[in-house]
């Protein structure tokens, strides 16, 4: 089945302990992103890569990392996590544009979200 | 950052009626998509659009892109209580943009 994988689908922890997010995806997908989902502000993009060894920054990276060393896996890494950081995530894939420049036109697929709790 | 807004925010309707809810942004995109989240899900792609003025229909949903590319529409026909969710629009910009996603609209169909 074509998914996207996240885990842990629930975490607490707290604060100041470094902790990874898995994303992984199955579907050969070029383009992969984070997103952070709280009310009233929606879902906003944290980074994004175009392909294995390209990231890049979204509307709010500020202390997330993000890895893509393979083409299938995405880990999100909060060093310090702190408070603020308590969200829903989603991380996302999508095979890409029908065109060189229009961006990932096929849509993407969400992975299950992981609900994240900073104590 | 391209801002997209949805209207309305909240819709509570009944069974049968039809509806439609907008998502207009000041910025031109070159695709915008519309999504349907579930609590505790991930949202799910209904729909794609590229080209300006393009209408494309998914049984009772109808999903339109503004000439200008810089506005959408997504019309229900008929809702029943399945369609009850959150409906997001999401835009691209191309190249290495990600997507920027709307507020979304919180739909209610009451039996």
């Amino acid at each position: 089945e074509a998914q996207v994988t996240q885990n842990p689908r629930y975490l607490i922890t707290v604060t100041g302990k470094k902790l990874t997010v898995t994303c992984s995806q199955n579907m050969n997908h070029e383009y992969m992103s984070w997103y952070r989902q709280d009310p009233g502000l929606g879902l906003r993009q944290i980074y994004y890569s175009m392909n294995v060894e390209v990231t890049d920054k979204g509307d709010v990276p500020e202390g997330y990392k993000v890895s893509r060393k393979e083409k299938r896996n995405f880990p999100l890494i909060l060093e310090s996590p702190s408070p603020n950081q308590t969200s829903l995530y989603f991380c996302a894939s999508s095979l890409g544009g029908t065109n060189p420049g229009v961006g990932p036109t096929y849509g993407y697929t969400f992975g299950s979200g992981t609900r994240l709790t900073v104590v | 950052t391209q801002l997209l807004e949805q209207s309305p925010q909240f819709l509570s309707i009944q069974e049968g009626e039809n509806l439609t809810v907008y998502c207009n942004s000041s910025s031109v995109f070159s695709s915008l998509q519309w999504y349907r989240q579930e609590p505790g899900e991930g949202p799910v792609l209904l729909v794609t659009v590229v080209t300006g003025g393009e209408v494309k229909k998914l049984k009772r949903l109808t999903f339109q892109f503004g000439d200008a590319r810089k506005d959408s529409s997504l019309h229900i026909t008929a809702a029943q209580p399945g369609d009850t969710g959150l409906y997001l629009c999401a835009g691209a910009v191309g190249g290495a943009d990600g997507l920027t996603f709307g507020k979304g609209t919180h739909l209610i169909i009451q039996p």
